[in-house]
């Protein structure tokens, strides 16, 4: 099983600063990386795609990166909307496996 | 408009059995891979299974979890999916997900219903 651990688990951040989330895996995925958003009492939206490809009506502060074993989420000129937890997916190999939750707080 | 609506969950006894649906509308179902999801209560979240679309012959997985106990299949012609859980465990307790995976590249959940809350609790 591909094991994702996602870095950090929480982060508490201004608006309109840049935030960075990691996923790191237990062995090379090539690029069957994805990133979810899940707003409190909602349930996951897409947000990126094989790493770095935008998923349709995404906002475009939102970026991804990387390939292999580590990747990026990037989040420019966060705004009060994106208080959410983010989830990294791999669909690399059976079983799918998550990242285990970044949680990020607007101060 | 795509539209995932799941039901069936609520309180069941340990090792109790429940069946929990989700209707799709906006798209042809069988020309996707759909998948189960769950989250514990304040917990991330966990992959439970799927089946394949019509051109792979509708082929199931299963987390290593709930492999034996659950079933995952669909009815295109009611453009439903279904999750029956049997033996259900305290463990089993979460909100159940139905997601769609992309029609073409089979990988990424561009979908998600709304989840329905199942608790296993005596």
């Amino acid at each position: 099983e591909i094991v994702l651990t996602q870095s950090p688990d929480f982060q508490s951040v201004t608006p309109k600063e840049k935030v960075t989330i990691t996923c790191r895996a237990s062995q090379s995925i090539g690029s069957q990386l994805h990133w979810y958003q899940q707003k409190p009492d909602q349930s996951p939206k897409l947000l990126i795609k094989y790493a770095s490809q935008s998923f349709s009506g995404v906002p475009s502060r939102f970026s991804g990166s990387g390939s292999g074993t580590d990747f990026t989420l990037t989040i420019n000129s966060l705004e009060a909307e994106d208080a959410a937890t983010y989830y990294c997916h791999q669909s690399s190999s059976l079983p799918i496996t998550f990242g285990q939750g970044t949680r990020l707080e607007i101060k | 408009e795509v539209q995932l609506v799941e039901s069936g969950g609520g309180l069941v006894q340990p090792g109790g059995s429940l069946r929990l649906s989700c209707a799709a509308s906006g798209f042809t179902l069988s020309d996707h891979y759909m998948d189960w999801v769950r989250q514990a209560p304040g917990k991330g979240l966990e992959w439970v299974g799927r089946t394949g679309d019509k051109a792979t012959g509708y082929t199931t997985a299963y987390a290593a979890s709930v492999k034996g106990r659950f079933t995952i299949s669909r009815d295109d012609s009611k453009n439903s999916l279904y999750l029956q859980m049997n033996s259900l465990k305290t463990e089993d307790t979460a909100v159940y997900y139905c997601a769609r995976r992309n029609r073409v590249t089979t990988k990424e959940f561009d979908y998600w219903g709304q989840g329905t809350l199942v608790t296993v609790s005596s």
